[in-house]
């Protein structure tokens, strides 16, 4: 079965450094989702990406972040410079069209930043 | 108000129980709706979409009341493998453009 997937598992740093996380989706997706949860908090949507851009962003979703499909399967979030409330576990989704509903979710990278 | 609201909870239950999570949304615009479930420390994972007409998928059955803005998921027979955190899920701007989760409400299912 298909399966988004999400590298690395975990992912520590300093804070004020910069992190790349990324997710392949699932090949033929074509509407594709960052998400982030704070431990013991709610799912937070924090980007859509649909045709090379973005499509919708959330208050969230600042001038620190950007994302990038630099090929034809890895989706990418950079945080340009970590802060301490930027810990949380990132979700990385995708949805096949829009005639399809279910978002495939990916296992999720564990942000710790120290 | 919240954009997505649940009971956060936790509700325990015993096996063999039916019980019912709430969820209420404040965009009237908000045009799809969806239960997901979240085991401890996994990613969400779609458990049924939600229809104005109502709909059912085993011992789950999902209703929507877009006047009073209120979607409910009612489980019948809960399992022990029930026992996860039920996430409210609705999504605006076109359908799939953004979407919003509730914070969830933990079921916990007891033998």
């Amino acid at each position: 079965e298909p399966e988004v997937t999400q590298t690395p598992s975990h992912q520590v740093t300093q804070m004020g450094q910069e992190v790349i996380l990324r997710c392949v989706p699932i090949s033929n997706h074509l509407y594709f989702y960052w998400y982030r949860q704070i431990l013991g908090q709610k799912v937070e949507f924090l980007v859509s990406f649909y045709n090379n851009e973005i499509s919708e962003k959330s208050e969230i979703f600042d001038d620190q972040f950007s994302v990038e499909r630099p090929d034809g399967s890895n989706f990418t979030l950079k945080i340009r410079s970590t802060k301490l409330e930027d810990s949380a576990m990132y979700f990385c989704a995708s949805i096949e069209d829009r005639s399809n509903n279910e978002q495939f979710f990916g296992p999720g990278t564990r942000l710790t930043v120290l | 108000r919240k954009e997505v609201e649940q009971d956060p909870g936790p509700f325990n239950v015993p096996e063999g129980a039916t019980v019912a999570f709430n969820c209420t949304y404040s965009n009237s615009a908000s045009q799809s709706f969806f239960w997901y479930r979240q085991d401890c420390r996994k990613e969400p994972k779609l458990l049924m979409s939600v229809y104005s007409s109502g709909n059912e998928d085993g011992r789950f059955t999902a209703q929507l009341n877009r006047a009073s803005q209120y979607i409910s998921l009612l489980i019948r027979d809960s399992k022990l493998s029930d026992s996860a955190t039920y996430l409210c899920v609705v999504t605006h701007s076109g359908g799939y453009q953004k979407v919003t989760f509730g914070i969830g409400t933990k079921l916990q299912v007891i033998p």
